[in-house]
C-alpha cells in the first residue's frame, strides 16, 4: 500500500490565486480528514469526511476554503483566493471507522503539502 | 472530547526508556487514549491506543491508570530516531461519529546519545 498520498508536495502561489490540494485515501478507508499546520496554531483539523459526506466543516477557517470527496479514492482542499495567511502544511488523514462500537484504528497521514502564498 | 495536558519538552539518554506522561481529568467513559508523534517535517504517526487496560505494540506501551484520568506512553529503549513531538490525544467512537483526534501541543521528545 502506497499510503496517503497528496499532490502536490510544494506550492507557491502568489495572493488572490486559486489553489487545489489534492489526496488519495488508503483503499477501503472510509474517513478523511484535512488538517492545516503552522508553528502559532499547531495542527487544526479543517474538515472531515464519512463514506465520502462531510460530517464537521466548523474548522475551515472561511469561505474562501471549500472541500470535495466526490468518491471514496480522492479528495480535493480549494482555496479561492488564497491570501499570505494561508500559507501553511497541510496533511490529508485517512483511517477505518468501525461503525457502532467500532474504535476508530489510527489515522494513517499522509506527507503533507507545503503551500506558500506570497 | 476531552482535553489533555502533556509537558512541553522531555530529554531521555539514548538506550533508555522514555516515559511520556498526559494528564486527561476529563476523559468520559467511551473515550480512548491514543498516541502519535510527528518527526520533524513529516505526518503525525500513529503509535499506539487504548480504553481501559495497558496496551503493548511493536512500537511502544501504554499504562491507563485505573481511574483512566492519566497514561504514559512508554518507548523501552529510545534511539535518537525517537526525537519527535509526542501527542497524547482522547477522543471518542460510535456509529454517527468518526472519534476525530484534536490535537494539542504535544511533548517534544528529544533523545540524547
Amino acid at each position: 500500500d502506497a499510503g496517503v498520498i497528496q499532490s502536490p508536495r510544494h506550492e507557491v502561489t502568489e495572493m488572490g490565486q486559486e489553489v487545489t490540494l489534492r489526496c488519495k485515501p488508503i483503499s477501503g478507508h472510509n474517513s478523511l480528514f484535512w488538517y492545516r499546520q503552522t508553528m502559532m496554531r499547531g495542527l487544526e483539523l479543517l474538515i472531515y469526511f464519512n463514506n465520502n459526506v462531510p460530517i464537521d466543516d466548523s474548522g475551515m477557517p472561511e469561505d474562501r476554503f471549500s472541500a470535495k470527496m466526490p468518491n471514496a479514492s480522492f479528495s480535493t482542499l480549494k482555496i479561492q483566493p488564497s491570501e499570505p495567511r494561508d500559507s501553511a502544511v497541510y496533511f490529508c488523514a485517512s483511517s477505518f471507522s468501525g461503525g457502532t462500537g467500532g474504535a476508530n484504528y489510527g489515522y494513517t497521514f499522509g506527507s503533507g503539502t507545503r503551500l506558500t502564498v506570497v | 472530547d476531552a482535553k489533555t495536558t502533556q509537558p512541553t519538552s522531555m530529554d531521555c539518554a539514548e538506550g533508555r526508556a522514555a516515559n511520556l506522561p498526559c494528564n486527561h481529568s476529563t476523559i468520559s467513559g467511551n473515550e480512548y487514549v491514543y498516541w502519535y508523534r510527528q518527526i520533524h517535517s513529516q505526518g503525525p504517526q500513529y503509535i499506539i491506543h487504548g480504553l481501559k487496560n495497558n496496551e503493548t505494540n511493536e512500537m511502544a506501551s501504554l499504562i491507563i491508570t485505573e481511574d483512566r484520568k492519566s497514561s504514559t506512553l512508554i518507548l523501552p529503549h529510545a534511539t535518537l530516531r525517537d526525537t519527535a513531538v509526542y501527542y497524547c490525544i482522547v477522543s471518542s467512537h460510535g456509529s454517527s461519529n468518526t472519534g476525530k483526534l484534536i490535537f494539542g501541543q504535544g511533548t517534544t521528545l528529544q533523545v540524547k546519545p
